[in-house]
C-alpha cells in the first residue's frame, strides 16, 4: 500500500524565518507530486506541482524539490509571514497503476508567530 | 479565477438517510473527483469520473456510494444509507486532463447523527 508521510506534524516559528517541510513516499513510481495548502474549514489550494521528470518548482517565496529515487520532497518557505499559517499537504499520483487519484500525507500544521 | 463550487457547505442527516452532495466543476474540465477527509485524518481518494463513467475508485467507494453527472454541469455524490462513520468533509475536484492541475472545491461538511 502506498504511503505518504509528512514531517513534522506541526511547526511553530517566528515571522521572517525560512523553513522546510518534509514529505516522503514509499513507492518511487510516481507520475507527479503536488503541495497543497489547507486553511481551517476550507478547501485545498494547489501551491506547486512537480512532474516526475523535474527536480524542483518555484513560485514566489515557495520552492519545492523532488528526489524521486529516495522518495522525498521538500517545501521551502522563505521569509515566512503570519499569512502562511495553514496546513500544508503533500500528495502524489502513482504511475504504477490502480487509482489515478491523489494519495495525501496527513499534513504539516504550520503556525507563523507575528 | 474559475472555481469548483460545492453545495451545501454543511449538511446534517440522520443515520440511514440518503444524502446527495453537489458540485459544479470548472466548465472546460473533463475529469472529476470526490475525496473525503474525516476529522483529524488524511484526505482520501474516493472516485474519479471521466467521459460519463467511473474511471477509478478506492476501496472506500462501496455500493453505498454512487456518482452522477446528470446534466452536463453538475457532478453529484450520493450516499444511499448514511452511517455515523460517513461523517467527514467531502471535497470535489476537477482537472482539464487528469493526473494534474486539480482544482478543489471548498467542501461539504457532512454530519451523520
Amino acid at each position: 500500500k502506498q504511503e505518504v508521510t509528512q514531517i513534522p506534524a506541526a511547526l511553530s516559528v517566528p515571522e521572517g524565518e525560512n523553513l522546510v517541510l518534509n514529505c516522503s513516499f514509499t513507492d518511487s513510481a510516481i507520475y507527479n507530486l503536488q503541495w497543497f495548502r489547507q486553511d481551517p474549514g476550507k478547501g485545498l489550494t494547489s501551491l506547486l506541482l512537480i512532474q516526475s521528470s523535474q527536480r524542483e518548482q518555484t513560485s514566489g517565496r515557495l520552492n519545492a524539490s523532488l528526489d524521486k529515487s529516495s522518495g522525498r520532497s521538500t517545501l521551502y518557505i522563505a521569509a515566512s509571514q503570519p499569512g502562511d499559517s495553514a496546513t500544508y499537504l503533500c500528495a502524489v499520483v502513482y504511475s504504477g497503476g490502480g487509482a489515478d487519484g491523489l494519495t495525501f500525507g496527513k499534513g504539516t500544521h504550520l503556525i507563523i508567530q507575528p | 479565477e474559475p472555481e469548483v463550487t460545492q453545495t451545501p457547505s454543511h449538511q446534517v442527516t440522520q443515520m440511514g438517510q440518503e444524502v446527495i452532495l453537489r458540485c459544479v466543476p470548472i466548465s472546460n474540465h473533463l475529469y472529476f473527483y470526490w475525496y473525503r477527509q474525516i476529522l483529524g485524518q488524511k484526505v482520501e481518494f474516493l472516485v474519479s469520473f471521466y467521459n460519463n463513467e467511473i474511471s477509478e475508485k478506492s476501496e472506500i467507494f462501496d455500493d453505498q456510494f454512487s456518482v452522477e453527472r446528470p446534466d452536463g454541469s453538475n457532478f453529484t455524490l450520493k450516499i444511499r444509507s448514511t452511517k455515523l462513520e460517513d461523517s467527514a468533509m467531502y471535497f470535489c475536484a476537477s482537472s482539464v486532463q487528469g493526473l494534474d492541475g486539480y482544482t478543489f472545491g471548498s467542501g461539504t461538511r457532512l454530519t451523520v447523527v
